[in-house]
């Protein structure tokens, strides 16, 4: 079966530090990767979403990035965070290619992020 | 534009009251709806979805939801609420192919009373 995996559980950093937040998923191969990030009390925002590989497309401007160095692993980085980058930040990930019924996204338990 | 709104922010019930959570949609082409449930700290988990068929579907800890096409609007509803149903419940719209995004709605709280 299909498991997806976030680190760390809970961070909190200074403002102007360095972040890497990193997701794994187990149990399948090629799937669509996001990250998600849920400010308290608010929605879900897409911030990025990968089909492969290297490939990262980035819904909203901001001071974080995204890679995706292998298949089944997607990191969320930033050089300097802000106060603003506080939240709750959900990886998921989906069947690429699948049939409509597949098209379901699965998330991670999630990182509580706080900037201090 | 796509979107998704879930009109009520926080609801309140009596445990063994029945439930139900709004949700309306817009959508350019044939939706695929969801609903989700997120208990607090957590991750999000999947409740039930509709993509084609019977307009009422089934999901999982007794929660159904029924498609209204005339209505863009995919209510989630139980017919009796236990504690453990307190959580935040986020409905979303995509589409059928799976490179499609998932929108969500801002969510509701759904808290019990004993």
């Amino acid at each position: 079966s299909q498991t997806i995996h976030q680190w760390p559980a809970t961070l909190v950093q200074p403002v102007g530090s360095p972040l890497s937040l990193e997701c794994t998923v187990e149990g399948t191969s090629n799937p669509n990767l996001y990250w998600y990030r849920q400010a308290a009390g608010r929605g879900l925002q897409l911030l990025f979403y990968s089909v492969g590989i290297g490939q990262i497309s980035s819904e909203v401007p901001q001071n974080l990035s995204a890679s995706r160095p292998q298949d089944r692993q997607f990191i969320l980085s930033s050089k300097k965070l802000l106060l603003s980058d506080s939240g709750f930040y959900l990886c998921a990930w989906s069947v690429r290619g699948g049939t409509v019924s597949e098209n379901i996204q699965y998330f991670g338990a999630g990182t509580r992020l706080s900037v201090l | 534009a796509q979107s998704v709104t879930q009109p009520d922010i926080h609801i309140t019930v009596s445990e063994g009251a029945s439930l139900e959570l709004r949700c309306n949609y817009s959508y350019g082409a044939t939706p695929y709806l969801f609903w989700y449930v997120q208990s607090p700290g957590q991750g999000l988990q999947l409740l039930l979805k509709y993509f084609s068929g019977d307009t009422l579907v089934q999901g999982i800890k007794g929660f159904e939801a029924e498609f209204k096409r005339s209505q863009s609007s995919f209510n989630l509803r139980k017919p009796s609420v236990h504690w453990s149903d307190a959580a935040e419940y986020f409905c979303a719209v995509g589409g059928y192919s799976s490179a499609s995004k998932i929108i969500f709605g801002s969510g509701t709280r759904l808290s019990i009373r004993p």
